[in-house]
C-alpha cells in the first residue's frame, strides 16, 4: 500500500514561514491535497492540486510537488494557523491515502 | 447555507452495527461523489470509503470492506455509513465529505463530525 510520511511537529515564530513536508514514493506524479484540523474541529481543505488554494484561504498558504516531497508553505504565521495540518493523494488502488499530519506550534 | 450535519454520537458494544447519517443542504447533492472518513482519538486521518453520485457505485478501503456499506438516499441528501461487527478500535470520530471532483479529487466539505464510542 502508499505511504504518505510527515514530520510529527514543525515549529515556527510569528511572521516567519513554516513548512510542513509530505514524503511518498513519486508523489509528485500524484495531485496531493493539504487539510487543517484544529482542535475540536473537523478538517478544512487549504491546498488541493498541488497548489490551488479553495475560496477563502489566505494567499499565505501555497504548495509545490515534485519529485518524493510535496510541501505546504505557510507564510506570515500566524498564532490562528496553529493546528494540525494532513497531505492526501489518491492511489493508484484508488483508495485514499493520507500521511500522519503534523502538528504546527506557533511560537 | 453550504453544509453538512451529521447525526449525534452513539455508544456501541463489541459486535453491533451502528449507522450515521449525513445530510447535504445548500448544494445539489446529486452532482457529488461523497465520502466517509474516521479519525480514532489522538490519531490521524483514516479515508474508510466513496459513493458516486449515483448511488450505483461504491469502493472501499481494503481493511474495512468486508463491514462497511456506503448509501445514499437522494430523495433526502443524505449519505449514510453502515459499520459492522464493531470492535473497541473502531471508536473514532467519523466524518462524511463531499469530493470538489467527478474523479476522485480534494475534500472540499465535510460534516462537524459523528463520535462513535465501542465499548462493553
Amino acid at each position: 500500500s502508499y505511504m504518505l510520511t510527515q514530520p510529527p511537529s514543525v515549529s515556527v515564530a510569528p511572521g516567519q514561514t513554516a513548512k510542513i513536508t509530505c514524503g511518498g514514493n513519486n508523489i509528485g506524479s500524484k495531485s496531493v491535497h493539504w487539510y487543517r484540523q484544529k482542535s475540536g474541529q473537523a478538517p478544512v481543505l487549504v491546498v488541493y492540486d498541488d497548489s490551488d488554494r479553495p475560496s477563502g484561504i489566505p494567499e499565505r498558504f501555497s504548495g509545490s510537488n515534485s519529485g518524493n516531497t510535496a510541501t505546504l508553505t505557510i507564510s506570515r504565521v500566524e498564532a490562528g494557523d496553529e493546528a494540525d495540518y494532513y497531505c492526501q493523494v489518491w492511489h493508484t488502488s484508488s483508495d485514499g491515502v493520507f500521511g500522519g499530519g503534523t502538528k504546527l506550534t506557533v511560537l | 447555507q453550504v453544509q453538512l450535519v451529521q447525526s449525534g454520537a452513539d455508544v456501541k458494544k463489541p459486535g453491533a452495527s451502528v449507522k450515521i447519517s449525513c445530510k447535504a443542504s445548500g448544494f445539489t447533492f446529486s452532482n457529488y461523489n461523497m465520502h466517509w472518513v474516521r479519525q480514532a482519538p489522538g490519531q490521524g486521518l483514516e479515508w474508510m470509503g466513496i459513493i458516486d453520485r449515483s448511488g450505483t457505485s461504491t469502493h472501499y478501503a481494503q481493511n474495512l470492506q468486508d463491514r462497511v456499506t456506503i448509501t445514499r438516499d437522494t430523495s433526502t441528501n443524505t449519505v449514510l455509513l453502515d459499520l459492522s461487527s464493531l470492535r473497541v478500535e473502531d471508536t473514532a470520530i467519523y466524518y462524511c465529505a463531499r469530493d470538489l471532483k467527478l474523479v476522485r479529487g480534494p475534500l472540499d466539505l465535510w460534516g462537524q463530525g459523528t463520535l462513535v464510542t465501542v465499548s462493553s
